[in-house]
């Protein structure tokens, strides 16, 4: 069955940076686009970008653009974001997502998503 | 950006009520647009995409209308466990875009 398993929670200090790893098993990894999607505490969803799993584009959501960075791993079916930076703003859950397309291309429709990596930003 | 409105806020249903839900797009996305299903504690589920596609497992009370700009999602006698946050989400444009999401309730 198709299952991302994200890396566990972490607590940073204002201006650092952290790395979620989202691992994809139960399908081919390179046949489909990860997106990140965040959820700050009680809030709703919001949606960071995606990268293709096979070395094609990664798209960044303009107000991350600069501060984020998709990376891929196709030897271990992984793929990271590292969130540079950091400010409490950017307390929230993180969310890694498959999009629907098996011919990796980017569709923005989500069907398998990771239970999420919790990111505390505190002092 | 495209901005997504849902309405409302939060819907309570007493058993064997239908719940319509509505997502009102900011521009014209065509018929480009999903809903996801949200559990506290949990990930999003897909429920619906491109306005009206069941995603594969999800049960025929759940279905969608519209296009352009007014979008719907209905649920014909919600389960107990339909009862969770609703959040519909557009592709038509990048950035991709959610709404800020529909609570239901039991009454």
């Amino acid at each position: 069955q198709v299952q991302l398993v994200q890396s566990g929670a972490e607590v940073k200090k204002p201006g650092a940076s952290v790395k979620i790893s989202c691992k994809g098993s139960g399908y081919t990894f390179t046949k489909y686009t990860i997106h990140w999607v965040r959820q700050a505490p009680g809030q709703g969803l919001e949606w960071m970008g995606s990268i293709n799993s096979s070395g094609g584009p990664i798209v960044y959501a303009e107000r991350f653009q600069g501060r984020v960075t998709m990376t891929r791993d196709a030897s271990t079916s992984t793929v990271y974001m590292t969130v540079s930076s950091l400010r409490s703003e950017d307390t929230a859950m993180y969310f890694c997502a498959r999009d629907q397309d098996d011919w990796n291309r980017e569709t923005g429709v989500l069907d398998y998503w990771g239970q999420g990596t919790l990111v505390i930003v505190s002092a | 950006e495209v901005v997504l409105t849902q309405s409302p806020a939060t819907l309570s249903l007493s058993p064997g009520e239908s719940a319509t839900l509505s997502c009102r797009a900011s521009e014209d996305i065509r018929r480009f647009l999903a809903w996801y299903q949200q559990k506290p504690g949990q990930a999003p589920r897909l429920l619906i995409y491109d306005t009206s596609n069941r995603a594969p497992g999800i049960p025929a009370r759940f279905s969608g209308s519209g296009s352009g700009t007014d979008f719907t999602l209905t649920i014909d006698s919600p389960e107990p466990e339909d009862f969770a946050v609703y959040y519909c989400q557009q592709r038509n444009n990048w950035p991709r875009t959610f709404g800020p999401g529909t609570r239901l309730d039991i009454k």
